[in-house]
């Protein structure tokens, strides 16, 4: 079956610090990936989004991630954290043709210490 | 430019109460997703709708319906509610199905007691 795991459920970096969220997927053929963000009490921002071509992606706020096909990972990273990074990461998966039925992660929760 | 509106922010039902949700997507846009987020998890998909046609369907039971109307806007039902179906329901529109993105709104908080 196909599945999205994001084996870090709480992860806690000091402000100016990197970060790498990781995502792990499981799945016969090359998916769609996506990372959202979620504030409390929020929905959900895309910070970037991989179908094709450069395996590097770049997203808002500064966040960028990978797609390692050896691996079946898009961990998602960030050279220098911020306090109002703090929130919910998802990753997502489509497997059929892009947005649909996307399948999401559990979430890592991310909290930045001053 | 508006976004996804969902309404209303928040609920409260009786458990067996129906209760409808509500989606407009944004303007232009002609696929709808419906998602379900229990506190603590990632969403769960339950229905995509494109041209008012049902193009997917996820693991709920039938107590959930969904549709699409010409305006593209779309309205999530559940009859027979449990305590369980307390969660945080998102609704999501995207211009086609396939490789555009999905954009979420603020979701519908719906607490049954």
């Amino acid at each position: 079956a196909q599945s999205v795991t994001q084996p870090d459920i709480h992860i806690t970096v000091s402000e100016g610090a990197s970060l790498e969220l990781r995502c792990n997927y499981s799945y016969g053929a090359t998916p769609y990936l996506f990372w959202y963000v979620q504030s409390p009490g929020q929905g959900l921002q895309l910070l970037l989004k991989y179908f094709s071509g450069d395996t590097l992606v770049q997203g808002i706020k500064g966040f960028e991630a990978e797609f390692k096909r050896s691996q079946s990972s898009f961990n998602l990273r960030k050279p220098s954290v911020h306090w109002s990074d703090a929130a919910e990461y998802f990753c997502a998966v489509g497997f059929n043709f892009g947005n649909e039925k996307l399948t999401f992660g559990t979430g890592t929760r991310l909290t930045i210490i001053p | 430019d508006a976004g996804v509106t969902q309404s209303p922010t928040h609920l409260i039902k009786t458990r067996g109460q129906q209760v409808t949700l509500r989606c407009s997507p944004i303007s232009g846009h002609k696929s709808v997703s419906w998602y379900q987020q229990v506190l603590g998890q990632g969403p769960q998909f339950i229905f995509q709708y494109y041209e008012k046609e049902e193009r997917g369907r996820g693991n709920f039971p039938d107590r959930f319906s969904a549709r699409q109307f010409p305006n593209y806007s779309s309205e999530l039902n559940v009859n027979a509610l449990l305590l369980g179906d307390s969660a945080l329901y998102l609704c999501a529109s995207s211009l086609e199905v396939g490789d555009t993105e999905a954009f979420f709104g603020q979701g519908t908080r719906l607490t049954v007691v």
